[in-house]
């Protein structure tokens, strides 16, 4: 069955950087993009951006322009984003889900940014 | 602030009809999507390109769109219902795409 399996609970001091991996499987990889959504405790649910597993072309969200990369391995079907320059504010579930209509989703990676 | 805006918390008697909007001027040109969210689970997507439901969604859920507003319609709300929704379009550049801010239903 399609799934998409991401990478443990991390913990991060604030300044420093976290990875994310999301591993696809039960479907051709590069056929479909790879969404990056994230929701902080008790709020909502923000689009951080997207990637074409494909041709590698991005489009996110202009507040994380700068300190936000997405990534591919078409090798391992895997997709990563890493998120630089951490606060607090980044203290959040981070989601990837499959291409712009998100009809398939992870399991969610929280990521705990304290001091 | 977002740019598709839902009204925060709607409720439903059980068996009833309920309709779940989501405003915003990019919908004048661009289809939404709705994702239903129930505690501690990730999202699921109960609703794409305006009226289309993926495999597995049960047909009581609906999309439909008029001017700036897309709307969810639950009919005949079972208490599996009980959940967050959130749609999902473009933001009013079309540049980037965003969420609204969510609709918690009750179904009483």
């Amino acid at each position: 069955q399609v799934q998409l399996v991401q990478s443990g609970a991390e913990v991060k001091k604030p300044g420093s950087s976290v990875k994310v991996s999301c591993k696809a499987s039960g479907y051709t990889f590069t056929s479909r993009g790879i969404t990056w959504v994230r929701q902080a405790p008790g709020q909502g649910l923000e689009w951080m951006g997207w990637i074409s597993t494909n041709k590698g072309n991005t489009d996110s969200a202009q507040k994380f322009q700068g300190r936000f990369t997405m990534t591919t391995d078409t090798s391992t079907s895997t997709a990563y984003m890493e998120l630089r320059s951490l606060t607090s504010d980044d203290t959040a579930i981070y989601f990837c889900a499959r291409d712009i209509d998100m009809d398939v989703w992870g399991q969610g990676t929280t990521v705990t940014v304290s001091s | 602030s977002s740019e598709l805006t839902q009204d925060p918390a709607v409720s439903v008697a059980l068996g009833h009809t309920v309709r779940i909007t989501c405003q915003g001027d990019s919908l004048r040109n661009y289809y939404a999507s709705w994702y239903q969210q129930k505690p501690g689970q990730a999202p699921l997507l109960v609703i794409y390109a305006e009226n289309n439901r993926p495999s597995g969604i049960p047909d009581r859920f609906s999309g439909s769109s008029s001017g700036n507003t897309a709307s969810l319609t639950i009919t005949g709300a079972q208490a599996d219902d009980e959940a967050d929704y959130y749609c999902h379009s473009r933001d009013s550049s079309g540049n980037h795409r965003i969420f609204g801010g969510g609709t918690k239903l009750t179904v009483l």
